[in-house]
This record gives structure tokens, C-alpha cells and sequence, in this order.
């Protein structure tokens, strides 16, 4: 049963510095990840989808890698700005004969002081 | 070009009643997935329809029930409402079952 797990759950930091946040999964068979952004109270932006193929994928100061052998993906956020402040969620899409229920992480909070 | 739509965006219901929520997926999308987002939480997967048929289901009761169109637009209906059922109700369409998700901007539902 895939599970995914994500650190830290919240996250503050001054604006300005790069920050990391981490997406771990149980099952390395996976189709592909994604990773959204939302804001309090509204639906899920999507930032960035790596396919399994894939090791990384940037989006402006945005950059996601992937590394299935170790079950873990990281969003690199550069310069953060107090608009950064949000919940990032990860998700991943089941490969094999895992369906396609895509399953979603927690979420980690992070807030960007100015 | 328009995004995921969905409607209503908030409603309050009482214990025992029913509910019909509506989505309109993203123009050139053809699968929809609804997922139910409790505060604090990640979005549990509901069910998804391709092909206007329910081709998966994650662990919600019968009383979750759905439809998709000829059109692609998808309804998500849960009769016999249970406190528990208060949450934020997300809709995602894909091009295909396993593309990338695109989601709206929910529908909140107050059980009282």
C-alpha cells in the first residue's frame, strides 16, 4: 500500500532564503509525481509533475527531483517571498498494478516572514 | 481557456440529507477525480470516471456515489449526510488516467 509522508509539516523562514521541502513514498513503482501549492480554503495549483523517467523538473525558482531507488522527492524553493507562504503538497500516481488512485501527502506549511 | 469548474462553492446541509456537487473539467480533459480534503489533511481519493464510468474507488461508502457525462463534466452525489462529511470537496481532470492533475477551487461543505 503506498504511503506518503512528507517534512516537515510546517516550516517558517525569513524571506529571501532557499529552503528544501521533502516528500518520502513507500512504493518505488510509481507513474509519476506532482507537486501543488494551495492556499487556505481553495483548490490545489499544480507547480510541478516529474514522470518516473525523469530525475528533475524547474519551474522558475522552483525545482523538483526525483529519485524512485530511495523512494523521495524534494522541492527546492529559491528565494522565498512572503507569497510563497503556503500549503506544498506532494502526490504521487501508482505505476504497475497499482491503479490509479493518486495518493496525496499531508502537506507541509510553510510560512515566509518579511 | 478555462480551468476546472466547480459548483456551488460553499454549502451547508443538515444530518440526513443530500447533496449533489458539479464539475466541469478542463477544456481537452476526459477523466475526472474527486477527492474529499478534511482541515489539515491531504486529499483522500474518492472515486475517478473515465469513459463516463467509475474505474476506481478508494475507501468511501456506498453513500459516495457519482456520474460522469458525454460531455466529461462529472456530479459527486453522498446521500444520508453524517457530520463527519463536512469537508472541502475537490475536483481533478487529467487528459487520460494517469496525466497531470489540474484541480478546482473546491466545494465546502458544512454538515450541521
Amino acid at each position: 500500500k503506498q504511503e506518503v509522508t512528507q517534512i516537515p509539516a510546517a516550516l517558517s523562514v525569513p524571506e529571501g532564503e532557499n529552503l528544501v521541502l521533502n516528500c518520502s513514498f513507500t512504493d518505488s513503482a510509481i507513474y509519476n509525481l506532482q507537486w501543488f501549492r494551495q492556499d487556505p480554503g481553495k483548490g490545489l495549483t499544480s507547480l510541478l509533475l516529474i514522470q518516473s523517467s525523469q530525475r528533475e523538473q524547474t519551474s522558475g525558482r522552483l525545482n523538483a527531483s526525483l529519485d524512485k531507488s530511495s523512494g523521495r522527492s524534494t522541492l527546492y524553493i529559491a528565494a522565498s517571498q512572503p507569497g510563497d507562504s503556503a500549503t506544498y503538497l506532494c502526490a504521487v500516481a501508482p505505476g504497475g498494478t497499482g491503479g490509479f488512485k493518486t495518493i496525496f501527502g499531508a502537506g507541509t506549511r510553510l510560512f515566509v516572514k518579511a | 481557456d478555462a480551468g476546472v469548474t466547480q459548483s456551488p462553492t460553499h454549502l451547508i446541509k443538515t444530518r440526513g440529507q443530500q447533496v449533489t456537487l458539479r464539475c466541469s473539467p478542463k477544456s481537452g480533459h476526459d477523466t475526472v477525480s474527486w477527492y474529499q480534503q478534511a482541515l489539515g489533511q491531504g486529499p483522500q481519493f474518492i472515486f475517478q470516471y473515465y469513459e463516463e464510468e467509475e474505474r476506481q474507488r478508494g475507501n468511501f461508502p456506498d453513500r459516495f456515489s457519482g456520474h460522469q457525462f458525454p460531455n466529461y463534466s462529472s456530479e459527486l452525489n453522498v446521500n444520508a449526510l453524517l457530520l463527519g462529511d463536512s469537508a472541502l470537496y475537490l475536483c481533478a481532470s487529467s487528459f487520460g488516467r494517469t496525466g497531470e492533475l489540474f484541480f478546482g477551487e473546491g466545494s465546502r461543505l458544512t454538515v450541521l
